[in-house]
């Protein structure tokens, strides 16, 4: 099956800066890849996702990349404020077609005023 | 906005009793999913429904785990008896295609 690397576990960054999340998946199947930000006690919320059939998708502050050759894809966030601070998910589907996720171990990002 | 509704939100019980939670996915959402997650890290699926059918339901451990979706719209996950391993937060999604969206999820702690 699928297995989706996280790293890092922590991030610490100050505010106005930008913060980089990676993921690493196995099955070169794979064709979406979400991201999804938890804030505490609360559901995990869709931020942005990206099909294989492109590089790149920015929405505003946030972007995410893959790789396909390096079966690869980060989230990238800029302009960090402290509201972005949370736990975010990376996830990558089980191959064209299959709508179960497999997801990484997450990062706790937080953004020091 | 449509959101995946879930109850209880919280449920403390003691091990080797019934626990059964609720969920009701987005309208139209022909597939719902269940996870466990414990605290620090992913979610992880117990099981996948499509319509009222099972998907996949290799990691629910089914001595004691089972769910069902009768009519094909809301689902109910039920454990019997709770361990105290199975103190988690467990999550209910669903999808009408590759995008998947999150219920409030129920914690259960088991004593």
């Amino acid at each position: 099956g699928e297995n989706v690397e996280q790293h890092p576990s922590t991030l610490s960054v100050q505010e106005g800066d930008s913060a980089v999340i990676k993921c690493t998946y196995s099955d070169s199947a794979s064709n979406y890849f979400p991201w999804y930000k938890q804030e505490l006690g609360k559901r995990p919320q869709l931020i942005i996702d990206i099909r294989s059939n492109v590089g790149e998708k920015k929405d505003q502050r946030i972007a995410v990349t893959l790789n396909k050759t390096a079966k690869h894809f980060s989230l990238h966030i800029t302009e960090t404020q402290p509201e972005d601070s949370a736990v975010y998910f990376c996830a990558a589907n089980g191959g064209a077609g299959s709508y179960q996720l497999t997801f990484g171990k997450g990062t706790k990002l937080s953004v020091i005023p | 906005e449509a959101e995946v509704a879930q109850s209880p939100r919280y449920k403390i019980t003691e091990k080797s009793q019934a626990v059964a939670f609720w969920c009701d996915p987005i309208s139209g959402h022909a597939t719902l999913y269940w996870y466990r997650q414990i605290l620090g890290q992913g979610p992880e699926l117990l099981v996948q429904f499509q319509d009222e059918s099972v998907v996949d339901d290799s990691q629910l451990p089914k001595d004691r785990f089972s769910a069902e979706r009768l009519k094909g719209v809301d689902s109910t996950l039920k454990i019997q008896p709770a361990e105290l391993g199975d103190s988690a937060m467990y999550l209910c999604a669903s999808s009408g295609a590759y995008e998947q969206y999150f219920g409030p999820g129920t914690r259960l702690t088991v004593t």
